[in-house]
């Protein structure tokens, strides 16, 4: 079935440095990613929209010069979170489009 | 836009006994997709079961059943002979025509009593 790899699972950062994660569709082609956001206790909410060889959508509220979405082949999509902060702590979720499939997760910490 | 709402914040249920969550839904779309997620402590999504609109058959994965009522934008899931594994939170979804990006609920958290 369709596999969707998300890495790192977690990673701790200090405050104002740079994170990428990485969304990769293993056996399949994604034209399409999308990235979520959860905060503990809530659901997911849509972040932007990664598409491949084009600039990502961003949801209204999500800055796109702090969460950088790069989507350069068929099967990569990455999130880098810039100058990070306390508050940029979370969980990042990708999900392939059409296989309706996520990744495990990235549970960023800021400190 | 769309809306997905899940009125059960913490539903409890008795290992072997059969519970039912609850969704409801808001759009003017006539095709569409419905999901159930499950989202264990590990936090990976783990889809339960889907639900193409078009379809007046609701659909089934093994314990796992739905009751789509599309006249009332309602989408249940059935959980028959519940296990301890079952205990999560559950997250009702809406996908576009396209069926990419999700709109989700606020989700269930369900626990199961042995």
């Amino acid at each position: 079935g369709a596999v969707v790899s998300q890495h790192p699972s977690w990673v701790i950062c200090k405050s104002g440095t740079s994170v990428k994660i990485e969304c990769r569709s293993l056996d399949f082609q994604a034209t399409t990613m999308f990235w979520y956001r959860q905060f503990p206790k809530q659901s997911l909410m849509l972040m932007a929209t990664s598409n491949e060889g084009s600039k990502a959508t961003y949801e209204q509220g999500v800055e796109k010069d702090k969460f950088l979405i790069n989507h350069a082949s068929l099967t990569l999509s990455t999130l880098t979170v810039t100058s990070a902060h306390p508050e940029d702590s979370s969980f990042y979720i990708c999900s392939a489009s059409v296989s309706y499939t996520f990744g495990s997760g990235t549970r960023l910490t800021v400190v | 836009a769309q809306t997905v709402t899940q009125s059960q914040p913490e539903m409890s249920v008795q290992e072997a006994e059969t519970v039912t969550l609850s969704c409801t839904y808001d759009t003017s779309e006539s095709d569409y997709y419905l999901f159930w997620y499950k989202q264990p402590p590990s936090r990976q999504m783990i889809l339960v079961i889907r639900q193409e609109a078009y379809k007046q058959q609701n659909a089934t994965e093994n314990r796992f059943s739905v009751n789509f009522q599309k006249a009332a934008k309602s989408f249940s899931l059935k959980i028959s002979d519940s296990q301890l594994g079952d205990a999560a939170m559950y997250f009702c979804a809406y996908g576009d025509n396209a069926g990419n990006m999700l709109t989700f609920g606020g989700g269930t958290r369900l626990m199961v009593k042995p």
